[in-house]
């Protein structure tokens, strides 16, 4: 079972920020935060990951707690192409992970 | 950089037929997955390879299912025979190895069995 809990569905209006939230409460020390996203009829594509420290790239922004058992995915300006089912998963990454995904978050970016 | 590369994008075959399906990781790469989506529902894990070996499994329907990355580069997954509810998405990534690294998703192969 996925070891991650997200909310089934969420709006955006385009232009605004979309604050995708994912709870997470069971996470060990040295498992990471992914984010991947998939758009009807494609394979995910993989957005942002952190471990602890807040993470930025040129897709998103990823606020973990301090705890880590929460985080949050930024999409900072969302456009209607971002219209996507967006995964939370937590792994340990690289040759240790099985990524399990749960049912995701349908991200709908209204005009 | 090429990405994952899976051929073909698409498959319609009647029940009990063979077929197989082909995946090219992204160069360097050595740990590459299969995984199988449902409609309506996230990917999941069937295999996982390092390098040639096989080291997860444990989710490969045995009966009918088998796969090989005979080189540790490319790999085939194939099924027979096929049935009705083997109609998914089969999904293919690779990663770098290492605690941290990314899965890089192919574009998947879309099976419709009639």
């Amino acid at each position: 079972d996925a070891k991650t809990t997200q909310p089934t569905s969420m709006d955006c209006a385009e232009g605004r920020a979309a604050n995708l939230p994912c709870n997470h409460s069971t996470i060990s020390g040295n498992e990471y935060v992914y984010w991947y996203r998939q758009i009807h009829s494609q394979g995910p594509q993989y957005i942002i990951h952190g471990l602890k420290n807040n993470e930025t790239n040129e897709m998103a922004s990823l606020i973990i707690t301090e705890d880590r058992k929460s985080s949050t995915l930024i999409l900072p300006h969302a456009t209607l192409r971002d219209t996507a089912v967006y995964y939370c998963i937590v792994d340990y990454g690289g040759s240790q992970g099985n990524l399990i995904f749960g049912k995701g978050t349908k991200l709908s970016v209204k005009p | 950089e090429a990405g994952v590369v899976q051929s073909p994008r698409y498959k319609i075959i009647e029940k009990k037929q063979p077929v197989a399906f082909w995946c090219n990781p992204i160069s360097g790469h050595n740990t590459l997955y299969w995984y199988r989506q449902n409609l309506g529902q996230g990917p999941e894990l069937l295999i996982r390879y390092e390098n040639e070996e096989a080291v997860d499994d444990s989710q490969l329907p045995k009966d009918r299912f088998s796969a090989e990355r005979l080189k540790g580069v490319d790999s085939t997954l194939k099924i027979q025979p096929a049935e009705l509810g083997d109609s998914a998405v089969y999904l293919c990534a690779s990663s770098s190895g290492g605690l941290g690294e990314t899965q890089y998703f192919g574009p998947g192969t879309r099976l419709l069995v009639l």
